[in-house]
């Protein structure tokens, strides 16, 4: 069984420009979810995609957008890049329908550097 | 005031202290609570996680929930220097699978 794998593992990318991230999802999971994490501060919720569907949304622009493949991997696109985008991306899969809680687990984080 | 509030330190301890780490938070909806152990450049681990108020115990490690105050605590017992990273808390409210997390506390377990 295979963890969640993220790529790039560091980006380094201009204002304005646009960057996709992908994740890989941990087998057996049907389930993603996109957090932020600047630094010193916790994960903040972007998005959660379950099977290909976007399944809630936190509080961030239009211009972050995501899919989820048959495979359950998953891309985060954030377009119109500003530097406060600047932050560790991480990607959590997880298996939905197996109870009343679910267990995330997170990949190793995509750092992104907007300068 | 943030639904989940986590002092971020840092910690700093003797190797072999007893670790005390705590959250509060601010909605009474939250049911389910979760500590997560993240290491430099690495993505959080799940600890531990307890539904309602309560102990769990797990090892070196004891979370306890206090609903009535909204107040949770991560105890790290015989604390290695390998414990040093930084703790997350988390929590979601029944039927949500997308949880809140704290700022994180950052321990130095020093030899």
């Amino acid at each position: 069984e295979t963890g969640v794998t993220q790529s790039p593992t560091h980006l380094i990318k201009t204002r304005g420009q646009q960057v996709t991230l992908r994740c890989s999802s941990q087998s057996g999971h049907n389930t993603v979810s996109w957090y932020q994490q600047a630094l010193g501060q916790g994960p903040q919720f972007i998005f959660q995609y379950y099977r290909e569907e976007e399944n809630g949304r936190g509080n961030f622009p239009p211009r972050f957008s995501g899919l989820q493949f048959p495979n359950y991997s998953s891309e985060l696109n954030v377009n119109a890049l500003e530097l406060d985008d600047s932050a560790l991306y991480l990607c959590a899969s997880s298996f939905v329908g197996g109870g009343p809680h679910n267990e995330q687990f997170f990949g190793p984080g995509t750092r992104l550097t907007v300068l | 005031q943030k639904e989940v509030e986590q002092d971020p330190g840092p910690l700093s301890v003797p190797e072999g202290a007893i670790v005390s780490l705590n959250c509060t938070y601010s909605n009474s909806a939250f049911q389910y609570f979760m500590w997560y152990r993240q290491y430099s450049r690495k993505g959080p681990e799940l600890l531990m996680y307890t539904y309602s108020s309560g102990n769990k115990e797990d090892g070196r490690f004891t979370a306890q929930v206090d609903k009535s105050s909204k107040y949770i605590s991560l105890f790290i017992r015989d604390s290695q220097p390998s414990d040093s990273a930084t703790y997350l808390c988390a929590m979601s409210a029944k039927g949500s699978y997308i949880p809140t997390f704290g700022r994180g506390t950052s321990l130095i377990v020093h030899p």
